[in-house]
């Protein structure tokens, strides 16, 4: 059974840097075509994606935040961490992360965490 | 405004059927699969078709994908009031980016 879940704070003030880890069970980032994906989702707004880490770490970010982010990966622990700079009240969201089998050939992301909710307020 | 353009917003009665349109471009669509989510307010997508006209495991044969060109289309047949949730499609750009339509909000009448 796949299973992925985001933590991470649930409120940060302007400027500051978000830090949010997916934790996942039931599959190993080591194999191979196998990738994480963060997504994020305003209230009431679209989905966006964010950024992309894969099997062979090759890491993809979103052209209009790629100065702000970035994605890792640790197979020990079988986490994907991702972190946001200068945040900024329009970044206020639910950052989903995702799992695909097809690397970064097909944006099929057929298992996805429940979402966290991240309010950026002084 | 998402780089992928579809409809606000679809209906139809019970029972009907409904397409959902995804407009791209020769960089996305042109050369890339294209996918499929449904996402009920304040629950996470969940895939609905893939490879441009694939189903996942468990999901309904009243569900398909076509793709041509830089258009996709997303059909629901037998229409069920269940079936109210919003619509994304979603590509690869290019080789180095993701993108997602900007949603349809799917009513059944």
């Amino acid at each position: 059974q796949v299973t992925l879940r985001e933590s991470g704070p649930v409120l940060v003030k302007p400027t500051q840097t978000l830090t949010l880890t997916c934790t996942f069970s039931g599959f190993s980032l080591s194999t191979t075509e196998m990738s994480v994906t963060w997504v994020r989702q305003p209230p009431g707004k679209a989905l966006e994606w964010l950024a992309l880490i894969d099997w062979d770490d090759d890491k993809y970010y979103s052209t209009s935040l790629q100065t702000r982010l970035t994605i890792s990966k640790d197979t020990s622990t079988n986490e994907v961490v991702l972190t946001m700079t200068n945040m900024d009240p329009v970044d206020t969201a639910t950052y989903y992360c995702a799992r695909s089998t097809s690397g970064a050939v097909a944006a099929d992301f057929d298992s996805w965490g429940q979402g966290t909710l991240v309010t950026v307020s002084s | 405004q998402s780089v992928l353009t579809q409809p606000p917003s679809v209906s139809a009665a019970p029972g009907q059927q409904v397409t959902i349109t995804c407009s791209g471009s020769g960089s996305n669509i042109g050369k890339n699969y294209v996918s499929w989510y449904r996402q009920v307010p304040g629950t996470a997508p969940k895939l609905l078709i893939y490879d441009n006209d694939k189903r996942p495991s468990g999901i309904p044969e009243r569900f398909s994908g076509s793709k041509s060109g830089t258009s996709a289309t997303l059909g629901v047949t037998g229409l069920q009031t269940g079936d109210e949730a919003d619509y994304y499609c979603a590509s690869w750009d290019g080789s180095t980016t993701v993108v997602f339509g900007g949603g349809t909000k799917l009513t059944v009448l």
